[in-house]
């Protein structure tokens, strides 16, 4: 059974790095691109950027200056670092794998972590 | 810049069709999926490539596509269904989600 667990601090102050990790189990990391999404409260989904096993990357252009996103293929982990974060960036953040057999859908979800940008 | 228009809520009776639109610009020669959420839960892949089935997910739901607009239907809707249902899709590889649907199921 394929399973995604982001990891990271709740509580980022605001102009500091957020930085989250998210571990796979139970799945192929090689066959897969690996995203990270947000929601902010009470909005829609924002798709921040992917990862493949190569360390191809791709990002939302609205957070491009900010966002970088890695992986380490040994510890089947890929993380998400976000720069000079701010209040707006405060949202539940998921990790998620991205099927290509299933033309480029996020088909395993992990369970979400909430980070808050305060002082 | 590319978006993806949904309505903001949908209510519907148990037994009956609840169908949801996501209109975007050039839509048409995209694929769309959708996602369902339910509160405090991790979105959950219901429809992929337009119309296709993840293994798991009821016959009930599907999707269809026509122009700009895809549309997600949910025949027979329980209880259960009652949940916000968000459409994506790709625009030069940017991901791009609607802006949501809340279902009620009254």
């Amino acid at each position: 059974q394929v399973q995604l667990q982001e990891s990271g601090p709740g509580l980022v102050k605001p102009s500091e790095t957020l930085s989250l990790t998210c571990s796979v189990s139970g799945a192929s990391f090689s066959s897969y691109y690996w995203g990270w999404i947000r929601q902010p409260p009470g909005k829609r989904l924002e798709w921040i950027g992917y990862i493949y096993y190569t360390g191809s990357t791709n990002y939302n252009p609205s957070l491009k200056s900010r966002v970088t996103i890695s992986v380490d293929t040994s510890k089947k982990q890929f993380s998400l670092k976000l720069t000079s974060a701010t209040a707006a960036d405060t949202a539940v953040y998921y990790c998620a794998r991205l099927s290509g057999s299933l033309t480029y859908a996020f088909d395993i979800w992990g369970q979400g972590t909430t980070v808050t940008v305060s002082s | 810049s590319f978006d993806l228009t949904q309505p903001p809520s949908v209510s519907v009776s148990p037994g009956q069709t609840a169908s949801i639109t996501c209109s975007g610009d050039k839509l048409g020669d995209k694929f769309a999926c959708w996602y369902q959420q339910k509160p405090g839960q991790s979105p959950v892949l219901v429809i992929y490539q337009d119309n296709k089935r993840p293994s798991g997910i009821p016959e009930r739901f599907s999707g269809s596509k026509s122009g700009n607009t895809a549309t997600l239907t949910i025949s027979g809707t329980q209880p259960a269904d009652e949940a916000d249902y968000y459409c994506q899709a790709w625009d030069s590889s940017t991901g791009v989600f609607g802006t949501g649907t809340k279902v009620t199921v009254l």
